[in-house]
């Protein structure tokens, strides 16, 4: 068990340019969440895979925003077209379904994108 | 849809001081209840959780935490500060049903030696 990593760990960037960020979570974990975290904020739910399958997404998640899990290992999140209003800490957190919902949530150190 | 509000954003304690931090949750079903804590430039670790067994849940580093139902609340403490527990703490429910996970604001611990 390694953990659950994200790549890179900051990025900076112009507004207006596309960033993709990546995550690797735990290897038996089937599930894998995206969240956002502003200054002062707890963390926000963007979206979550189980295995390969993208599930859900918040509201949050604008046109903008694409995220991926093409074979249920790893996932990118890609921004578009990156406004001010984007910079924020990125976190990946990785689980395992079990049947009953008692699972917890391992997060990676984040991603943190400013946008300038 | 379930949430918590996490009461006083900064706390400050003595070093060997009682620890309080405080999270009242709304939720339509029985939740499951989590304390993460986050270090600077640091991900999430979780400190312990409410999964509807005992109501008094003890977690890592020496912090516990009560499920009150009648108060809606899920409070955490630590009967000693150590310096070393300086460091943002975050509550988050879920729900049997829901996929994503409701964070609070955050508490910022600051330890006074």
């Amino acid at each position: 068990d390694t953990g659950v990593s994200q790549n890179p760990r900051h990025k900076i960037t112009k507004r207006g340019q596309n960033v993709t960020f990546r995550c690797d979570p735990i290897s038996e974990h089937n599930r894998l969440y995206w969240y956002r975290q502003t200054l002062g904020q707890g963390p926000e739910f963007l979206t979550y895979f189980q295995n390969e399958a993208q599930l859900e997404k918040s509201r949050l998640l604008s046109d903008r925003f694409s995220a991926e899990r093409p074979k249920g290992s790893f996932s990118t999140l890609e921004i578009q077209r990156t406004e001010q209003g984007d910079s924020a800490m990125y976190l990946c957190a990785s689980s395992l379904r079990v049947e009953v919902p008692e699972y917890e949530q391992y997060f990676g150190p984040g991603t943190r994108l400013t946008v300038t | 849809a379930q949430s918590v509000t996490q009461l006083g954003s900064h706390v400050s304690v003595s070093e060997g001081a009682l620890v309080l931090l405080r999270c009242n949750y709304s939720s339509s079903v029985p939740p499951y209840l989590f304390w993460y804590v986050q270090y600077p430039n640091q991900g999430l670790q979780l400190l312990l959780k409410y999964t509807s067994a005992a109501t008094l849940v003890k977690g890592i580093n020496g912090f516990e935490a009560e499920f009150k139902k009648s108060e809606t609340s899920f409070h955490l403490t630590k009967p000693s500060a150590h310096m070393s527990d300086a460091a943002e703490y975050f509550c988050a429910v879920s729900e049997w049903g829901n996929n994503d996970m409701r964070f609070g604001a955050g508490t910022r611990l600051t330890v006074k030696p």
